[in-house]
């Protein structure tokens, strides 16, 4: 298989904390991306990052990408309960096509 | 912009009968539609290309004469489930491509329960 692995699979935290996210692929990338699901629902893009790019900030979201190690990492600053949810990286291999392949996914927990 | 709208939301048959999932985008143009599988707290398994005025292209392991896709218009896709068994239970997202983008938009999902 193709897919990614993503680590924790599972992490709870408090609000205000930091949560990081990591993820490994296997095929050379075009870009990597990472989405957002809520429980139930479908996915929401939160952001992308290209071969090229080492790192990308979006509001409390920032992004780095080794491609000498095909691993990624999300970095979610000051939690809230609010982001409580299932995060996606999904790695783009064949150039612009829209054909991901999503990792297995970090479930993450915020308490109030 | 750049909304998906997938419908029904949920659906429950009984064993044998077919399901139709549609999958629109609202405000786009998409020629490109891709179907992915979930189960429980896994990832997403990409079933299926949808392409616009021809034929699906289906991942490996995928039987095309079970899940049929039409993609008719530029703004609708649908997947049908045929003789639904209760192994076909599951969660399908449908997701868009818009243009050139590099991101996809994706439908809220439908998951189907076969009894």
């Amino acid at each position: 298989s193709q897919q990614g692995e993503e680590d924790p699979q599972a992490l709870s935290i408090q609000e205000g904390e930091n949560a990081t996210m990591n993820c490994s692929y296997k095929t050379s990338i075009n870009n990597l991306q990472w989405y957002r699901q809520n429980s139930g629902r479908g996915l929401v893009h939160l952001i992308l990052i290209r071969s090229n790019e080492r790192e990308k900030h979006s509001g409390r979201l920032r992004v780095t990408l080794d491609t000498s190690k095909k691993s990624s990492s999300l970095l979610i600053t000051a939690s809230r309960a609010a982001d409580t949810a299932s995060y996606f990286c999904a790695t783009d291999y064949s150039g612009n096509t829209g054909k991901l392949i999503f990792g297995q996914g970090t479930t993450l927990q915020v308490k109030p | 912009g750049a909304v998906v709208s997938q419908h029904p939301s949920w659906v429950i048959c009984k064993s044998g009968t077919s399901v139709k999932i549609e999958c629109r985008s609202l405000d786009f143009q998409a020629t490109t539609m891709f179907w992915y599988r979930q189960f429980p707290k896994q990832s997403l398994m990409l079933m299926a290309t949808s392409n616009e005025g021809s034929k699906a292209t289906y991942e490996q392991g995928v039987e095309k004469d079970k899940f049929l896709i039409n993609h008719a218009s530029l703004t609708l896709s649908t997947l049908t489930v045929t003789s639904a068994h209760p192994e076909d239970s599951s969660f399908y997202i449908c997701s868009a491509k818009h243009g050139g983008g590099e991101k996809l938009f994706f439908g809220s999902g439908t998951q189907l329960s076969v009894l």
